[in-house]
């Protein structure tokens, strides 16, 4: 079965940091870009960030850039995003999604259940 | 960059067809044929549903269809039943190389 799990979340402080990573089963990791994304309570998905199957590009919105870095380890069939300096606006359950093609910024064919991430004092 | 435009609602009678729309511009749902369309019920993660604009994947309803006119791309759902009431995410490929989404649309089946 293909599937995606995410790990990670919780609660931290303004200015903390969190790294989520997102376990990888059922298909060949190292042929397809992946993706997060993230939701805010009761809003719509927003696009974090994608990285291509060798890693050799690696996009982000604008609102993450500078603070979030993402990468994977294909020896481990596993995607991470290191995420810094938080801040509220930040809350968000946070997806990872396979791209439907071997191309960054693709459809999104598989995702996982999501980590939340709530960033509060 | 703004997200793409949806309805914050939209409803139907079971049987009926309903069509949400997604508007962008010309950097986004207007230049590229790189619509995608996701289905959520609450608490669950996104289901993929169309992609390329018009594309099904395998084993989503051809009661789903998507299509795009100029820089607002539509999601059409036929023959709605029960099952169907979710929100619905549309999102396009960006001439930053990014990928933009819309803000959701629920949908309620009456």
């Amino acid at each position: 079965e293909v599937q995606l799990v995410e790990s990670g979340g919780g609660l931290v402080k303004p200015g903390g940091s969190l790294r989520l990573s997102c376990a990888a089963s059922g298909f060949t990791f190292r042929s397809y870009s992946m993706n997060w994304v993230r939701q805010a309570p009761g809003k719509g998905l927003e696009w974090v960030s994608s990285i291509s199957s060798s890693s050799s590009d690696i996009y982000y919105a604008d609102s993450v850039k500078g603070r979030f870095a993402i990468s994977r380890d294909n020896t481990k069939n596993s995607l991470y995003l290191q995420v810094n300096s938080l801040r509220a606006e930040d809350t968000a359950v946070y997806y990872c999604a396979r791209g439907l093609r071997g191309v960054p910024n693709d459809a999104f064919d598989i995702w996982g259940q999501g980590t939340m991430v709530t960033v509060s004092s | 960059q703004s997200a793409l435009t949806q309805p914050a609602s939209v409803s139907g009678s079971p049987g009926q067809s309903i069509t949400i729309s997604c508007t962008g511009t010309s950097s986004d749902v207007g230049g590229y044929n790189y619509v995608s369309w996701y289905q959520q019920h609450p608490g669950k993660a996104p289901k993929f549903m169309i992609y390329d604009v018009s594309h099904r994947p395998s084993g989503v309803s051809n009661r789903f269809s998507g299509s795009k006119s100029g820089n607002t791309a539509s999601l059409t759902i036929s023959g709605l039943q029960a099952e169907d009431e979710a929100d619905y995410h549309c999102s396009s490929y960006t001439s930053n190389n990014n990928v933009i989404f819309g803000g959701g649309t629920k949908v309620t089946v009456l």
